[in-house]
């Protein structure tokens, strides 16, 4: 199993652009979340989706939006990047809600 | 809102030294606790988790502890090695959080162990 797995590695991109965070999971688990990374903030939750055709907010999530169209894609997107959203993004996924949540390797994102 | 504190923000030991690492969250109606090491540019990986009815889980040199009660956990590290320097980053689901699935994390504890 590949796990949870995450493209691209590394993005730059210009304030206004927009793009599209991949990630997939091949454990066949119904929960997915996307959770940014900031020095001196943690982690916080942007998104999550309990199943394919259900997603709902998480604590940060303005300025990005998310679909769930499959039980492996959780995909990412942000419409028009702002410099605040320069940030490490991490995306998890789990087979239930007492068992140990997975992490992809990371997304790193600066804009300019 | 589950407030997650994890204490020492830094901490350097020399090799060989058992250490503690400390979590308390606000909340105590969680459903697991989970601790996680983090390595400078790398992602997540999954150390131990101590599911609400549980006191402690052991895995190698590594010991946690739950206290769920008085809101408080434990990483004990034991015979520490080069290799342990990483982030250890302590995190609780459920309790007062948009999900019963989300997790809430503390800020972490870098760790240093020096040969």
């Amino acid at each position: 199993n590949a796990g949870v797995t995450q493209t691209p590695k590394f993005q730059v991109l210009k304030t206004g652009q927009s793009m599209t965070l991949q990630c997939a999971q091949d454990m066949n688990h119904e929960y997915m979340s996307w959770y940014r990374q900031d020095p001196g903030m943690g982690l916080r939750l942007i998104h999550y989706s309990v199943g394919a055709g259900i997603t709902d907010q998480g604590e940060v999530p303005n300025g990005y939006n998310v679909s769930r169209s499959t039980t492996e894609d959780f995909p990412l997107r942000l419409l028009s990047a702002a410099p605040s959203q320069t940030s490490v993004y991490f995306c998890a996924s789990t087979n239930g809600v007492a068992d140990t949540q997975y992490f992809g390797p990371g997304t790193r994102l600066t804009v300019l | 809102k589950q407030e997650v504190t994890q204490i020492p923000a830094a901490l350097s030991v020399p090799e060989g030294e058992n250490l503690v690492l400390n979590c308390s969250f606000t909340d105590s109606a969680i459903y697991n606790l989970q601790w996680f090491r983090q390595d400078p540019g790398k992602g997540l990986t999954s150390l131990l988790l101590i599911q609400s009815s549980q006191r402690e889980q052991t895995s190698g040199r590594l010991n946690a502890s739950l206290d769920k009660s008085s809101g408080r956990s434990t990483l004990y590290i034991a015979a520490s090695q080069p290799g342990d320097s990483a982030t250890y980053l302590c995190a609780v689901q459920g309790g007062n959080s948009n999900s019963g699935y989300a997790l809430n994390f503390g800020k972490g504890t870098s760790l240093l162990v020096t040969p």
